[in-house]
């Protein structure tokens, strides 16, 4: 069956070191996102892209990065973790512009 | 004013009751209207599409109101399994598809 998967499940870091995030979808979908989810924010989007080669910013896009080298991935990688990174971390893909969006499991991490 | 707006409950209700919840958006340019559903800082999933004339789907229904920016979710008969927290989302006309959400609205069913 099509999914979305994302890994590694859970991270711990220290600041300062490089992480990133994995995002793969087997749906072929083009429109892919990521999302950071903290208490009292709900669920705000940090990157996404429409396909390959192309990605944007979203709302709280700094300190984050993202790269589209295929339809399948979309990698997020935190150039210096801080603290306030601690989060947990959803991707998401939908085939079109105004369809429903599909989640992955998402990431839990923290930054010590 | 943020964007997409709800009342953040709980909200606490015995089984068989009958809940509402609603929800304000800012941008009268929406084009797509959902009630997402996420249990337990799992991955929201979608619990129904929201159509201009109003949709059903077995104990829920989702009403829309265009003019009022105005959304709203009502569950009838609610079932120990009806709690989590459920998520207003807007997708704006002029935003490529992005989605906004609420915070959403946390119910728990009780025996």
């Amino acid at each position: 069956d099509a999914e979305i998967t994302q890994s590694p499940r859970h991270k711990i870091t220290e600041t300062g070191r490089q992480v990133t995030l994995a995002c793969h979808q087997t749906w072929n979908h083009n429109n892919m996102f990521w999302y950071r989810q903290d208490l009292g924010h709900g669920l705000r989007l940090i990157h996404y892209s429409y396909g390959v080669h192309d990605t944007n910013k979203g709302e709280v896009s700094d300190g984050y990065s993202v790269s589209r080298s295929n339809t399948e991935d979309l990698p997020l990688t935190l150039e210096s973790a801080a603290s306030s990174q601690t989060s947990v971390y959803f991707c998401a893909s939908t085939p079109g512009t105004y369809n429903e969006q599909f989640f992955g499991p998402g990431t839990r991490l923290t930054v010590l | 004013r943020k964007e997409v707006e709800q009342d953040p409950g709980p909200f606490n209700v015995p089984e068989g009751a009958t809940v509402a919840f609603n929800c304000t958006y800012s941008n009268s340019a929406s084009q797509s209207f959902f009630w997402y559903r996420q249990d337990c800082r799992k991955e929201p999933k979608l619990l129904m599409s929201v159509y201009s004339s109003g949709n059903e789907d077995g104990r829920f229904t989702a009403q829309l109101n265009r003019a009022s920016q105005y959304i709203s979710l009502l569950i009838r008969d609610s079932k120990l399994s009806d709690s989590a927290t459920y998520l207003c989302v807007v997708s704006p006309y002029n935003q490529g598809g992005k989605l906004i959400f609420g915070q959403g609205t946390e119910l728990s069913v009780k025996p």
